[in-house]
């Protein structure tokens, strides 16, 4: 079946790195993604890795997957207060194209 | 110059009657989605039009039906309202890899 799973919070202090982790079952998915759902906003895309690549650096954003285990990290170099948000892993489920979202994790950003 | 709206942002009503929300996107894409999340910000896909098809009708109650005039809107309308449908719902569109969700519509049933 298809199931994305993430621990529900991370606190951090401004200027620490965050890691957030997520697990995924659907070892077809094509792409993996990293959303980000401000208070009361909607879902920004924040980051993507193809499944045959194991790192992708964007600025502060490293993505880490392990296809063998289903892991997917997104790390956060130098956290900042406007990070604070929910970050959602997701997966592209099958053939159909849907996402399938893990339950979020709120990244607390202490000053 | 929005890319995927939503209309309304915000909508309260009472058990027992009917809505619609509104969503279009001005990008070209062929797909567009509603999704529910729920109070504990779960998220879960609900329908998937492609080009005016309904593609992917997950286990949704028959009191919410999408339509799909043209494939730049989706409107999801909800017959007989009821208390557990107070929800954020979510519109997006999509094409080839990358989906871009609406801001949402947060629907408070009372």
């Amino acid at each position: 079946g298809e199931d994305v799973e993430q621990s529900l919070f991370l606190s951090v202090r401004e200027g620490d790195s965050s890691v957030i982790n997520c697990t995924y079952t659907d070892s077809s998915s094509t792409y993996l993604y990293w959303y980000k759902q401000e208070p009361g906003a909607g879902l920004q895309l924040l980051t993507y890795i193809f499944s045959n690549m194991d790192m992708k650096q964007d600025q502060r954003l490293t993505v880490l997957l392990n296809k063998k285990d289903k892991h997917l990290s997104l790390r956060i170099a130098d956290t900042q207060t406007g990070d604070s948000a929910i970050y959602f892993c997701a997966e592209t489920g099958s053939n159909t194209g849907k996402l399938i979202f893990g339950q979020g994790t709120t990244l607390q950003v202490k000053p | 110059d929005t890319a995927v709206s939503q209309t309304p942002k915000y909508l309260v009503t009472q058990m027992g009657n009917d809505k619609s929300i509104k969503c279009e996107q001005n990008l070209g894409h062929d797909t567009m989605y509603w999704y529910k999340q729920d109070s504990k910000k779960f998220l879960k896909i609900m329908f998937s039009y492609n080009n005016k098809e309904l593609i992917i009708n997950e286990t949704v109650p028959n009191r919410f039906s999408p339509k799909s005039p043209d494939k730049a809107h989706l409107n999801l309308h909800i017959n007989s309202l009821e208390l557990g449908d107070s929800a954020v719902y979510f519109c997006a569109s999509r094409l080839g890899t990358f989906a871009f969700f609406g801001q949402g519509t947060r629907l408070t049933v009372v």
